[in-house]
């Protein structure tokens, strides 16, 4: 079966890097995209970007293009989020999610547990 | 300001049939890219509950359905249930930026 497991809490200061990792089992990692999404506390969901692990391709949601950086490592099945000049706006649940591909509409069909960020000083 | 419009509210008693709308421009329901919905209770990551306007994936109960018509969409609950108390998003994709959200409604089961 599909699993997505996230790297536990963090708490950072303002200004400050975050990298959330997301090992993926139970299926072909190059073979599906895998896009990220934020949720701060008591608000929606928000896309932040998608990367393919088969090429590396990116694709970022234009209000953080300028500090999220999407990666993979294929070997281990892991995807990377980093967010660069952490802000207290940036505080936020990061969850991971699959793409599941063209035959569900590219919808998100199996996520991970999601990683509590906490941008504080 | 969330690109999909939901309402922030619903409410039903147990056993009605409760709707969700999702509405959405040109540029992502209107173009013909398919809208997906998902199901978020406190505390835990959102679920696919429904893909590509009106499909269940396996172990999602047939009183969920939903329906796409030009720029929106619809989530239809019926046979109302407490377990079904959540929070539900709208999902679809808007000219070169992959995904776009509603910005959730919650349905309380009265």
């Amino acid at each position: 079966q599909v699993h997505l497991v996230q790297s536990g809490a963090e708490v950072k200061n303002p200004g400050a890097s975050v990298k959330v990792s997301c090992k993926a089992s139970g299926y072909t990692f190059s073979n599906y995209g895998i896009s990220w999404v934020r949720q701060a506390p008591g608000q929606g969901l928000e896309w932040m970007g998608w990367i393919s692990p088969h090429n590396g391709n990116t694709n970022y949601a234009q209000n953080l293009q300028d500090r999220v950086t999407l990666t993979t490592d294929t070997p281990t099945n892991t995807a990377y989020m980093e967010v660069e000049g952490l802000r207290s706006g940036d505080t936020a649940v990061y969850y991971c999610a699959r793409e599941g591909g063209d035959s569900t509409g590219w919808s998100f069909d199996y996520w991970g547990q999601g990683t509590l960020v906490t941008v504080s000083s | 300001q969330s690109v999909l419009t939901q309402p922030p509210s619903v409410s039903g008693a147990p056993g009605q049939r409760v709707t969700i709308s999702c509405t959405g421009s040109s540029s992502n329901i209107g173009a013909g890219y398919g809208v997906h919905w998902y199901q978020q209770f406190p505390g835990t990551a959102p679920k696919l509950l429904i893909y590509l306007n009106s499909n269940r994936p396996s172990g999602v109960p047939d009183r969920f359905s939903g329906s796409k018509s030009g720029t929106s969409a619809s989530l239809a609950i019926t046979g109302l249930q407490a377990e079904d108390e959540a929070d539900y998003y709208c999902q679809s994709y808007d000219s070169n930026i992959r995904g776009v959200f509603g910005g959730g409604t919650k349905l309380t089961v009265l």
